[in-house]
């Protein structure tokens, strides 16, 4: 199974400050087709999470441009320009590469 | 508007049964996959099982394989997970996903617990 690793696990931010997390995959995530199949999503306090970014950099409606993603092969990174007092929460990776799909272990921003 | 509901889940033994249900609308459900995913207290999100749309494949986590199957109603737009043999460690929330990954419902609780 791929191992998804995320760090750090716990992020404390300052608004309008940048910041990044990485995930890193024990295999590597390119499929036979040549994509890359590797998803972000945001939970805030107290609700379902939310998928921000798929295929590694292509950020889904709706989602700010202050979040992107980027990377390749084994190492990805989620990066927001500037905080925002609504980005507080967790943020998980997970690959939809390779069966069985996994998760990494959340990373908690906070202010 | 897109909206995912889930039901059916509650309180039950070790080594029990519970179905759960999903029913979903705003979006076209037959040509969507559709995965059950869950979060167990305080713990990060799991990836459960998959079914394509059609209903033709399926995918489980390692550890429901066997115990839990997932199966679809396009004419209901409804997403179903029967779970057998269920364990403490199958305590979680689980979350009816579509759109590969867009459209989550609330959620509905699964305790398993004597």
């Amino acid at each position: 199974d791929a191992v998804l690793t995320q760090s750090p696990l716990s992020l404390p931010v300052t608004l309008g400050q940048p910041a990044s997390i990485s995930c890193r995959s024990s295999q590597s995530l390119v499929y036979s087709d040549g994509g890359t199949y590797f998803i972000w999503f945001q939970q805030r306090p107290g609700q379902s999470p939310r998928r921000l970014i798929y295929q590694v950099s292509r950020r889904d409606s709706g989602v700010p441009d202050r979040f992107s993603g980027s990377g390749s092969d084994t190492d990805f990174t989620l990066r927001i320009s500037r905080v925002e007092a609504e980005d507080v929460g967790f943020y998980y990776c997970m690959q939809d590469t390779q069966w069985p799909w996994t998760f990494g272990q959340g990373t908690k921003v906070e202010i | 508007e897109v909206q995912v509901v889930e039901s059916g889940g509650g309180l039950v033994q070790p080594g029990g049964t519970l179905r759960l249900s999903c029913a979903a609308s705003g979006f076209t459900f037959s040509g969507s996959d559709m995965n059950w995913v869950r979060q167990a207290p305080g713990k990060t999100v799991e990836w459960v099982s998959y079914i394509s749309p059609g209903g033709r494949g399926f995918y489980y986590a390692d550890s429901v394989k066997g115990r839990f199957t997932i199966s679809r109603d396009d004419a209901k737009n409804s997403l179903f997970l029967q779970m057998n043999s269920l364990r403490g460690e199958d305590t979680a929330v689980y979350y009816c996903v579509g759109g590969h990954f867009q459209y989550w419902g609330q959620g509905t609780r699964v305790t398993v617990s004597s």
